[in-house]
């Protein structure tokens, strides 16, 4: 499986973007990229997902580099509900399972 | 619609006990998910079922885990006995398209506490 690494928390003040990083450097040519979240005692959430073109649904944008080594998850106004553990994964190029990180612990402050 | 639902909610045995979990998926939904988040670690996948066929089992831990899924609907996880190390957040996720390109729907899960 494609290993992807993020940081381990970032900050965000409540109305302003939130810009998620995260490294794939070893994706396979055919694997997507998802982005899940998990609020506090809740199940992941599905957010968004993209194989090399730029999505942008109801809840998020995500941008993907051209070698598709890296890519951003981007809520564009976050509110304190987003405060969350965000999740970059690449997903088994064959399999349908899903490899979860660490991810990065996103805090929205006022 | 509903989403995957997950009982019990919070379960709490002694060790050597049994405990069996339950997932109901989306109705429609042919492919169904269990993973497990145990103390301090990431959220593991457990195995994979179309249907009642098991697609992957890759993930499951050892033969005291048996899952099921008769009739292609509810799924149960059943930990027989169960140890201390298997505390933790079991979760139960359903996908209409089975390569996921729709993303997956997770179920609040099951925090199970064996002590």
């Amino acid at each position: 499986d494609a290993k992807t690494t993020q940081p381990p928390s970032m900050d965000c003040a409540e109305g302003r973007a939130a810009n998620l990083p995260c490294n794939h450097s070893t994706i396979s040519g055919n694997e997507y990229v998802y982005w899940y979240r998990q609020i506090h005692s809740q199940g992941p959430q599905y957010i968004i997902h993209g194989l090399k073109n730029n999505e942008t649904n109801e809840m998020a944008s995500l941008i993907i580099t051209e070698d598709r080594k890296s890519s951003t998850l981007i809520l564009p106004h976050a509110t304190l509900r987003d405060t969350a553990v965000y999740y970059c994964i690449v997903r088994f190029q064959y399999g349908n399972k899903l490899v979860f990180g660490a991810g990065t612990i996103l805090r929205v402050k006022s | 619609e509903a989403g995957v639902t997950q009982f019990p909610s919070h379960s709490v045995i002694e060790k050597g006990q049994t405990v069996t979990l339950r997932c109901d998926p989306i109705s429609g939904h042919d492919n169904l998910y269990w993973y497990r988040r145990v103390m301090g670690k990431e959220i593991k996948f457990l195995l994979h079922f179309v249907k009642e066929s098991k697609q992957d089992e890759s993930g499951m831990p050892n033969n005291r885990f048996l899952a099921e899924r008769t009739g292609g609907t509810y799924s149960t996880l059943k930990v027989q006995p169960a140890e201390l190390e298997d505390s933790g957040v079991y979760f139960c996720a359903s996908s209409q398209d089975g390569r996921g390109d729709y993303g997956y729907t997770f179920g609040s899960g099951t925090r199970l506490t064996v002590v």
